[in-house]
């Protein structure tokens, strides 16, 4: 089946400092790859859509400059969180297109201090 | 309102029960449908994908879409304890593969041995 990473799992950091996320898939390319973020009980938030090779599409209301995104190969998009602050304490999954739908990484919970 | 509805339960089920899930939306346009079950602290796992009306079965799954009624449904046979997750549904315009996916917000099932 179609195989998506994340690393880290987990991250603590302290305030003012950045994040880096990876997003790899595993058994398959995929031309695009996406980002969410997930708070306690809630839904999946989409934040921005990775393409292979150009710049991300954020959606309305995610920083940029903030949440920086690069999609430098058909198996690789990381995502960086600079200057992280405590309110961007979240869960952060990742998922990748696969032959027919998307598949989720397993997530990667960024606990800023 | 959003356009993707679901009731957060919890749902709260006897082991073997039939789990029953459903969804409604409000954009006409959507026209993939997907389940996925989410532990707690973990990424999405798709369970069935479908892009009609009717029924899917896949082992113990079955996806009911009625498109007329912008209604659709997971059932779960012969429950298990280990089906306890949240169940979320997620639909698309276009096929979901590099598509942006609009989520429901997902259904909390416990299934008690």
């Amino acid at each position: 089946g179609a195989v998506v990473s994340q690393h880290p799992s987990r991250v603590i950091c302290k305030s003012g400092t950045s994040v880096k996320i990876e997003c790899r898939s595993l058994d398959f390319q995929a031309t695009t790859m996406f980002w969410y973020r997930q708070f306690p009980k809630q839904s999946l938030m989409l934040m921005a859509t990775s393409n292979e090779g150009s710049k991300a599409t954020y959606e309305q209301g995610v920083e940029k400059d903030k949440f920086l995104i690069n999609h430098a190969s058909l198996t690789l998009s990381t995502l960086t969180v600079t200057s992280a602050h405590p309110e961007d304490s979240s869960f952060y999954i990742c998922s990748a297109t696969g032959r027919d739908t998307q598949y989720f990484g397993p997530g990667t919970r960024l606990t800023v201090l | 309102q959003k356009e993707v509805e679901q009731d957060p339960g919890p749902l709260s089920v006897p082991e073997g029960a039939i789990v029953s899930l459903n969804c409604t939306y409000s954009n006409s346009a959507f026209q993939y449908f997907m389940w996925y079950r989410q532990y707690s602290r973990k990424g999405p796992e798709l369970l069935m994908y479908t892009y009609s009306s009717g029924n899917k079965e896949d082992g113990r799954f079955t996806a009911q879409v009625d498109k007329s009624s912008k209604y659709i449904s997971l059932f779960i046979r012969d429950s298990q304890p280990s089906d306890s997750a949240t169940y979320l549904c997620a639909m698309s315009v276009t096929p979901a593969a590099g598509n942006k996916l609009t989520f429901g917000g997902g259904t909390r099932v416990l299934v008690k041995p």
